[in-house]
């Protein structure tokens, strides 16, 4: 049961147009949602966070929108660059009232490739 | 700063055999989190460590994986017996203060078992 889906497995835009990767999740008890990036042979790194009770957070040229009603959050990003190729991974934190278990539940990734 | 640090960072073995993980997280960091990640797949955490406590192992297998966090800094990570099916990368991470959403991972181990 995939609580977190990132439903495209690649993108691909040209430099300097923009990225829009996106992510759905079927539960209400995440209190955060996460963007992380991975380069090959290297662990994830934290990108962009955004809280359950905002709608849009912006960092730079990374922006993250999140839609509560659709269960639905995507990363912006703009303008593109070739650095940006990586895979993303979204995740989610479940919230105060999972007590100890609040683990961190990741989706499937979404590789993109920014050509120049 | 000094990041994440983890040996080896390839491992080969054949089923049934043994095999051990090192982590070194970050200085001062008080949470550490084993990851493994399946090709294709998002990291699955394993197990996390408040100190030297267990927080969280409600996805370790236990009847063949072992962990530990002496000392409340470095830690192990053991498969024994391996299966085919524990190919994966072994991720750790680790973070200042429990369940923190913004965790620093290290490179990563990929265990291939033949």
């Amino acid at each position: 049961d995939q609580q977190v889906k990132q439903n495209s497995p690649s993108l691909s835009v040209q430099e300097g147009r923009i990225s829009i990767l996106n992510c759905d999740y079927t539960n209400s008890m995440f209190d955060y949602f996460l963007w992380y990036k991975k380069y090959p042979a290297e662990g994830p790194t934290f990108l962009i966070s955004i809280s359950s009770i905002k709608d849009k957070n912006e960092d730079g040229r990374f922006t993250v929108f999140l839609n509560k009603s659709a269960k639905h959050l995507s990363l912006h990003i703009v303008p593109s660059q070739p650095g940006d190729s990586a895979v993303y991974f979204c995740a989610a934190r479940w919230g105060p009232n999972a007590g100890n278990n609040r683990k961190l539940i990741w989706g499937l990734g979404t590789s993109l490739a920014v050509n120049p | 700063e000094a990041g994440v640090a983890q040996s080896p960072r390839y491992k080969i073995i054949e089923k049934r055999q043994s095999v051990a993980f090192w982590c070194n997280p970050i200085s001062g960091h008080a949470t550490l989190y084993w990851y493994q990640q399946i090709l294709g797949q998002g990291p699955k955490l394993l197990i996390q460590f408040q100190n030297n406590g267990v927080v969280d192992d409600s996805q370790l297998p236990k009847d063949r994986f072992s962990a530990e966090r002496l000392k409340g800094v470095d830690s192990t990570l053991k498969i024994q017996p391996a299966k085919l099916e524990d190919s994966a990368v072994y991720l750790c991470a680790s973070s200042p203060g429990s369940f923190s959403y913004e965790q620093y991972f290290g490179p990563g181990t990929r265990l291939t078992v033949t």
